[in-house]
């Protein structure tokens, strides 16, 4: 069974731009959730999708956005970039947004802002 | 506010030695607690889930233990080996409903296992 997989692993923005990162979830998972990673902050929660519907969000600015498609794809979305942005973006997919469901992690969108 | 601590940030170990790795959090109301290694650059591989009302967690050389009263977890590594360098994650799943996929994350410990 393929692992989560994300696209593009690889972006450079300059300041101002948006950027879409896309997810695509181990096949049978429907809850996506969104972390991002950065050497200062460590990992934090985005937010989280189920059934094409926001179940949780972190405390981030509303220039981060997300959806889900009813494949369970997701995508998120950050608009005008800052410089602190510049992050390893990480998507895990589980079975269900239960408690017993470990989550399962791509390897990452690493974006970088000039 | 959940915060999550791991001790040391760094080790160094030489191949064959057995390690512990530590793992506190601030609140007890947790629903389970999950350990990741994650390879640089690289995403996260799950290695050990344990649900709040289990006291332990085993596969292979791995063994995780969590004691939620004292609001500590460990990860033991048995005859660690070269492939085991990495940095090792701990993240908490909280109690209240709804939230299991807000994962809190510790800070890490990088291990570099040495021949």
């Amino acid at each position: 069974k393929a692992g989560v997989t994300q696209t593009p692993r690889y972006l450079i923005k300059t300041r101002g731009q948006q950027v879409t990162l896309s997810c695509s979830p181990i096949s049978g998972h429907r809850s996506v959730s969104w972390y991002q990673q950065t050497p200062g902050q460590g990992l934090q929660f985005l937010f989280e999708y189920f059934s094409e519907t926001q179940r949780n969000k972190g405390n981030f600015p509303g220039r981060f956005s997300g959806r889900q498609f009813s494949n369970s794809r997701s995508e998120m979305n950050v608009s005008t970039l800052e410089l602190g942005d510049s992050a390893l973006y990480l998507c895990a997919s589980s079975l269900e947004p239960d408690r017993t469901s470990p989550q399962y992690f791509g390897p990452g969108t690493r974006l970088t802002v000039l | 506010k959940q915060e999550v601590t791991q001790i040391p940030a760094a080790l160094s170990v030489p191949e064959g030695e057995n390690l512990v790795l530590n793992c506190s959090f601030t609140d007890s109301a947790i629903y389970n607690l999950q350990w990741f290694r994650q390879d640089p650059g690289k995403g996260l591989t799950s290695l050990l889930l344990i649900q709040s009302s289990q006291r332990e967690q085993t596969s292979g050389r791995l063994n995780a233990s969590l004691d939620k009263s004292s609001g500590r977890s460990t990860l033991y590594i048995a005859a660690s080996q070269p492939g085991d360098s990495a940095t090792y994650l701990c993240a908490v799943s909280p109690l209240m409903a709804g939230t299991a996929s807000k994962l809190t994350f510790g800070t890490g410990t990088r291990l570099q296992v040495t021949l």
